[in-house]
């Protein structure tokens, strides 16, 4: 098992740029998260889909769209890309049923915004 | 979510415990204890969690207050490996809730 992937691992954008960021687990999990993790500060929620079809606002949703493609895919996109979004952005999965489960994390995408 | 307070730094000697504060003193009823560390930039990794009583696994042990409003993480015998920024978070347990994430303590190990 590969557990939860991301790729590019780092990306470089121009001011007003888009891309996509992109995630996927193979552990069957239910629900999926974007967090973003700016220098010196702990991980903050962009995003996050409760279940396959569904996707709810986190703390900073402001500059960023998701699309939960599938059960394992989630994806982050930037339309216009900011300095202030340049960060390392972290994915993560959980089974999400029933009581406490473990929350995994991919390794990051690191993006700087120029 | 109960808010979380966490010393921002603490050195520990090799070989030592480690012993991690936490304060949660708005905990609710239905809220655990989880703690996750941050290894250098690496995505966060789950340590344990615990309700009310005290917990132990293969990494860590938990301890909890009686009145539920603080807790601590004990690493019997740290490592250079378990330098780290750990992180304490309260939360429901439903299984797919956000867990929301503080500054955490920067733990260093020094040989």
């Amino acid at each position: 098992n590969a557990g939860v992937t991301q790729t590019p691992k780092f990306q470089v954008l121009k001011t007003g740029q888009s891309m996509t960021l992109q995630c996927a687990q193979d552990m069957n999990h239910n629900s999926m998260y974007w967090y973003r993790q700016d220098p010196g500060m702990g991980l903050r929620l962009i995003y996050y889909s409760a279940s396959e079809g569904t996707t709810d606002k986190g703390e900073v949703p402001n500059g960023y769209n998701v699309s939960r493609l599938n059960k394992r895919e989630f994806s982050l996109r930037l339309e216009s890309a900011a300095p202030s979004q340049t960060s390392v952005y972290f994915c993560a999965s959980r089974a999400g049923t029933g009581g406490y489960n473990e929350q995994f994390f991919g390794p990051g995408t690191r993006l700087t915004v120029l | 979510d109960a808010k979380t307070t966490q010393p921002p730094s603490m050195d520990c000697a090799e070989g030592r415990a480690a012993n991690l504060p936490c304060n949660h003193s708005t905990i609710s009823g239905n809220e655990y204890v989880y703690w996750y560390r941050q290894i250098h930039s690496q995505g966060p990794q789950y340590i344990i969690h615990g309700l009310k009583n005290n917990e132990t696994n293969e990494m860590a042990s938990l301890i909890i207050t009686e009145d539920r409003k603080s807790s601590t993480l004990i690493l019997p015998h740290a490592t250079l490996r378990d330098t780290a920024v750990y992180y304490c978070i309260v939360s429901v347990s439903s299984g797919n809730t956000p867990l929301v994430f503080g500054k955490g303590t920067r733990l260093s190990v020094i040989a």
